[in-house]
């Protein structure tokens, strides 16, 4: 069964630091991963995919297959990123794309 | 134009009682998604709708909760005989029926406390 692991509950880091939010997965299929973020009072959103393979507010995440790893990461955290950010898994299912999503990590950047 | 929208945004129910949570998806998605948000567990996929059909509700906790939409459109998920461990977010999420299309659009959540 697919799994998503995102092992820090909470991560803290200083303004200007670089951020490494962590997510592993486990899939038989070809993956396909994404980020999602929730800021303090608004609705879950998406942050980037894999298959974009673009930079999103700055954060960049790449797939690497041989780590079975879809790190998130951003050279210089700005106070705004602070949120809770939850890597996920998509399975195609009956014509849908069920979610898998990790158990996400609190980004919390300090001034 | 209008987001996924929920409702009601906060239900208090006393344990043993039914409720049902309301979502609106965005007009013209084909899919629907119901996720549960509990403290620690972090999302949990409950049910799929495609159209006004349900080909996996594998994430369904147990016989207490079943859902259904209506019109391809509005969907309740509805929970019976109440516990408290029922407490929870719940959210609903719709995307286009393009399976090229990913990314889901979510509600803003409705909080269940089961007291």
């Amino acid at each position: 069964a697919q799994r998503v692991t995102q092992p820090e509950k909470l991560l803290s880091v200083f303004k200007g630091a670089p951020v490494e939010l962590k997510c592993n997965y486990s899939y038989s299929g070809s993956p396909e991963l994404f980020w999602y973020v929730q800021y303090s009072r608004q609705r879950l959103q998406l942050l980037l995919r894999h298959i974009s393979r673009e930079s999103i507010k700055g954060f960049t995440a790449d797939l690497n297959k041989g780590e079975t790893s879809f790190h998130l990461k951003k050279p210089f955290a700005q106070e705004e990123d602070s949120a809770m950010y939850y890597c996920a898994l998509r399975e195609v299912t009956g014509g849908g794309n069920k979610l898998t999503f990790g158990t996400g990590t609190q980004l919390k950047v300090e001034l | 134009g209008a987001g996924v929208s929920q409702s009601p945004s906060n239900k208090v129910t006393e344990k043993g009682k039914d409720v049902e949570l309301r979502c609106d998806p965005i007009s013209g998605h084909t899919a629907l998604y119901w996720y549960r948000q509990s403290l620690g567990q972090g999302l949990e996929f409950l049910i799929y709708f495609q159209g006004n059909s349900a080909p996996d509700k594998s994430g369904l906790p147990s016989d207490r909760f079943s859902a259904e939409r209506t019109g391809g459109s509005v969907s309740t998920l509805t929970i019976q005989r109440t516990q408290q461990e029922d407490s929870a977010v719940y959210l609903c999420a719709s995307s286009p029926r393009d399976v090229r299309v990913a990314e889901q659009f979510f509600g803003p959540g409705t909080r269940l406390t089961v007291l």
